[in-house]
């Protein structure tokens, strides 16, 4: 059975660091990853998708790297902003439509 | 990418009773789903929503409990029926636009709380 971790569960930083999320996985035969952002009460936007053959994606201050074979992807977010306080999940497909979700890292960014 | 709109965006149901989710999207979609994420926990895959036939659960769900419909492309309700507080949750639409490997887009969620 796919379990995703994701390390820490909370973050709180000083804005302007640059700063890394961490998310595994245990099962490698995966189709893909997407990382998202949710806000307090809403709901979850999508940020970037990294397909299994690849080995990076990039939005902005955002880079998101996957290592399949160790079952680790990383989030890098550059020069945190206030705006950039959220939650951060990442989930794995597996199967056909399935997506398994990592608990989250609740990130602050304070001014 | 496809924009999700839910509602409610939260309501307040007692105990015994049902209540109807609407989820539509401004573009016919491939895959619909809907997700539960109750207090402090990640989200976890309620169904499938097939267009013009039963949905799929997955395990520990059942059709009785959560009813959903999905007649075109563009909509899906889900039900969740006799309500307990154990429901209170935020339930989520989602839904892939194009290819098999695109990606998954959330609606706002709809937040239940059960008294």
């Amino acid at each position: 059975k796919q379990e995703v971790t994701q390390i820490p569960a909370a973050l709180s930083v000083p804005e302007g660091e640059n700063l890394v999320l961490n998310c595994s996985f245990t099962d490698s035969a995966i189709y893909n990853l997407q990382w998202f952002r949710q806000d307090p009460g809403k709901g979850l936007t999508s940020l970037l998708l990294i397909q299994s053959s690849q080995r990076e994606q990039t939005s902005g201050r955002l880079n998101a790297s996957l290592d399949k074979s160790s079952g680790r992807s990383t989030l890098y977010i550059a020069a945190s902003q206030p705006g950039d306080s959220a939650t951060y999940l990442c989930a794995v497909r597996e199967g056909a439509q399935k997506l398994v979700f990592g608990q989250g890292t609740r990130l602050t960014i304070n001014p | 990418s496809a924009v999700i709109s839910q509602k409610p965006s939260r309501d307040i149901c007692q105990r015994g009773t049902s209540l109807t989710i609407q989820c539509q999207v401004d573009s016919q979609v491939t895959m619909m789903f809907w997700y539960r994420q109750q207090p402090g926990q990640s989200l976890t895959l309620i169904a499938t929503a097939n267009q013009g036939s039963e949905a799929t659960y997955e395990s520990g769900f059942v059709i009785d409990k959560f009813p959903i419909s999905r007649p075109n492309l563009t909509f899906s309700t889900l039900t969740v029926s006799n309500m307990s507080p154990e429901d209170s949750s935020i339930y989520l639409c989602s839904a892939r636009e194009g290819a098999y490997n695109s990606p998954l887009h959330f609606g706002n969620g709809t937040r239940l709380t059960v008294t």
